[in-house]
């Protein structure tokens, strides 16, 4: 499967632990993105990276939240200090060149915060 | 603030008839719409676009339309087939910034053989 591989698919943590969400792209995609879907809404932007470069975090919360996508490995998304309303859908997508907006999307990995 | 909306939460259409879904947005910055489609535990894929020069794109049994004018665009599926159950979610980015986009909240539609 040459697709967007996320996991964990599934991710339960108790309030105030941390959540590491992995993504690895396309094989020859280098732009990453993350979205987040909250219950009864749409996708929401989080972060874009290249490889080793953050290139726009505008959506990310500024605290808890960090995103990397190092030379070597998946991207990863981690959330630290986990509250209830991190609960959510997290949508990694990559784009071969970041030119068109058509993403290909993993299936996602829900996290659940007890 | 919405800045793309999807007024219809679910739609329900016979096999063969005609499918379609409506989008509103209120960014007149937006120059590019894309339609996404989703399955249960499945991540959204692309499904259709069009740019803001255009006012019509067809691939297959899928057209978008869009109307700058009223900042409205729509999906139509002819014929809709089961297969094609599934939530709908409409974007929209403008500019440089082709990779944020910002996404309805998603018309789940439901084909009935």
């Amino acid at each position: 499967n040459a697709g967007v591989m996320q996991n964990p698919r599934h991710l339960v943590r108790r309030r105030g632990q941390e959540a590491r969400l992995r993504c690895s792209p396309m094989k020859g995609h280098s732009h990453v993105y993350w979205y987040r879907q909250l219950p009864e809404e749409g996708l929401k932007f989080m972060v874009y990276l290249q490889k080793e470069n953050i290139i726009d975090e505008s959506g990310m919360p500024k605290e808890r939240f960090s995103a990397e996508f190092p030379k070597e490995g998946p991207s990863i998304l981690r959330i630290q200090q986990v509250v209830r309303g991190d609960s959510a859908a997290y949508f990694c997508a990559s784009s071969p060149s970041g030119l068109t907006g058509e993403l290909f999307f993993g299936e996602g990995s829900r996290l659940t915060v007890l | 603030d919405q800045q793309v909306k999807q007024n219809s939460p679910s739609l329900s259409v016979q096999e063969g008839r005609i499918s379609i879904l409506n989008c509103d947005y209120t960014n007149s910055m937006f120059d590019y719409f894309l339609w996404y489609k989703k399955y249960p535990a499945e991540g959204p894929t692309f499904l259709i676009s069009i740019s803001s020069i255009k006012d019509k794109n067809e691939d297959g049994r899928f057209t978008v339309f869009l109307n700058k004018s009223a900042k409205h665009l729509s999906l139509h599926i002819v014929p809709s087939q089961p297969g094609d159950s599934a939530v709908y979610f409409c974007a929209a980015f403008s500019g440089g910034s082709n990779y944020k986009l910002t996404f309805g909240k998603g018309t789940l539609l439901t084909v009935n053989p």
